[in-house]
């Protein structure tokens, strides 16, 4: 079955120092892998997506991923970490077959200070 | 392009009651998915409709279930409410139909909560 384990539940960085938020997946084929964003009292929002094309994903505001079958991995990055990224991030890897099923990582909360 | 919509944004029933939620996914989408967000279980997927056939379910009781209109909008419906459906519904739809993921597109979500 596949899954996604994001190993820190909290992470705090200051402003304009980087972000790196960590995700491991498991799966028995190659995975399409997806980075959302949840802030405050509002839905989630697709940051990135992975599926196959190129390992280095590159996502909205500034965000990036990339993708290690050898580690199997999928971190996301951000050079300079804005107050505005404050918010929960979730790792989500696509269920298997003809369906839209995404199964997500636990989340990881990102605290930006001044 | 409107976004996904969902109705209505805040519920508050007591056990025992019966609740509908609703969910318009952006124009020219035929899947919809549901997600039940919790502080205890995280995500958590419920169903996935697609022509308004039901192509996915995840492991919730009987008491969840869901329906799609031939416009693509779709309604979930839990009955016997418990204490712990207390919860954030998110509504997602993508295209549907390639037969590869497709990006799908989240609700703001309807918070129940159970009294």
């Amino acid at each position: 079955a596949q899954s996604v384990t994001q190993l820190d539940s909290h992470v705090s960085v200051s402003e304009g120092t980087p972000v790196l938020l960590r995700c491991n997946y498991s799966s028995s084929y190659s995975p399409s892998l997806f980075w959302y964003v949840q802030h405050p009292n509002k839905g989630l929002q697709l940051l990135l997506k992975y599926t196959s094309a190129a390992t280095l994903v590159k996502g909205i505001n500034g965000f990036e991923a990339e993708f290690k079958k050898s580690e199997t991995s999928f971190h996301l990055t951000k050079p300079s970490a804005h107050m505005s990224d404050a918010a929960e991030y979730f790792c989500v890897v696509s269920d298997r077959g003809r369906t839209d099923k995404l199964i997500f990582g636990t989340g990881t909360r990102l605290q930006v200070f001044p | 392009k409107a976004g996904v919509t969902q109705t209505p944004r805040y519920l508050i029933k007591t056990r025992g009651q019966q609740v509908t939620l609703s969910c318009s996914p952006i124009s020219g989408h035929r899947s919809v998915s549901w997600y039940q967000q919790t502080p205890g279980q995280g995500l958590q997927f419920l169903f996935e409709y697609f022509s308004e056939t039901q192509r996915n379910k995840g492991n919730f009781p009987g008491r969840f279930s869901g329906r799609q209109f031939s416009n693509s909008r779709s309604e979930m419906n839990v009955s016997t409410l418990e204490l712990g459906d207390s919860a954030l519904y998110l509504c997602a739809s993508s295209l549907g139909g390639s037969g590869s993921p497709e990006t799908q597109y989240f609700g703001p979500g309807t918070r129940l909560l159970v009294l």
